[in-house]
């Protein structure tokens, strides 16, 4: 089975900032990679699939890359409602996590 | 939209049942899997198994021995069974629409279910 590792599992930042994730899967895969958000109390949001195609509302701020076992998640111009944690999955496997804080 | 509803609070080595009634689209769709995920306190998600109306499962194999995940199309709904639990099981469940290729699009809102005697 894939497994994911992402980094770092938390950073600060601040409103303005370019943020980004890494995401290392174990094996290269045909499945998605994708990114999902969640903010606390709430259920993850679907972000990013397939590497890099933004769902219907996601702002553009937010951009996804990478190929084989290597993925990043940017966020350019961070804004108050991006401070939340973020998590790649691929096939049935999620990383650990990064939590976006405020500096 | 999805609703999880079951018991809140289960006993140790006993068994969890939660069902999840899909509202707005149906469970019979060939073009999803219908998904549990689950998130401990504090910590990451897990996938524990989806269904296709066709028949087809997958479990994690981490869980695979003590899951059933089973669909109900009279009531457009799909349910888990997690038997034998311990305080490990402890989290948040999630059910959520997997709309192919393992890409879960709608999710419920969760429910908390503690494993304690």
């Amino acid at each position: 089975d894939i497994q994911m590792t992402q980094s770092p599992s938390s950073l600060s930042a601040s409103v303005g900032d370019r943020v980004t994730i890494t995401c290392r899967a174990s094996q290269s895969s045909s499945f998605s990679l994708n990114w999902y958000q969640q903010k606390p109390g709430t259920a993850p949001k679907l972000l990013i699939t397939s590497t890099s195609s933004l769902q219907s509302g996601v702002p553009s701020r937010f951009s996804g890359s990478g190929s084989g076992t290597d993925f990043t998640l940017t966020i350019t111009n961070l804004q108050p409602e991006d401070f939340a944690t973020y998590y790649c999955q691929q096939s049935y496997a999620f990383g650990q996590g990064t939590k976006v804080e405020i500096k | 939209q999805l609703q999880e509803s079951g018991p809140g609070l289960v006993k140790p080595s006993e068994t969890l049942s939660l069902t999840c009634t899909v509202s707005g689209g149906s469970i019979s769709s060939n073009n999803h899997y219908w998904a549990w995920i689950r998130q401990p306190p504090g910590k990451g998600l897990e996938w524990i198994g989806s269904v296709h109306y066709s028949g087809t499962t997958y479990y994690n194999p981490s869980l695979k021995s003590r899951v059933t995940i089973s669909l109900d199309t009279s009531k457009n709904r799909f349910s888990l069974m997690l038997s034998s639990v311990t305080a490990a099981d402890t989290a948040v469940y999630y059910c959520a629409r997997d709309y192919g290729n393992v890409r879960t699009d709608y999710w419920g809102q969760g429910t908390l279910v503690t494993a304690s005697s």
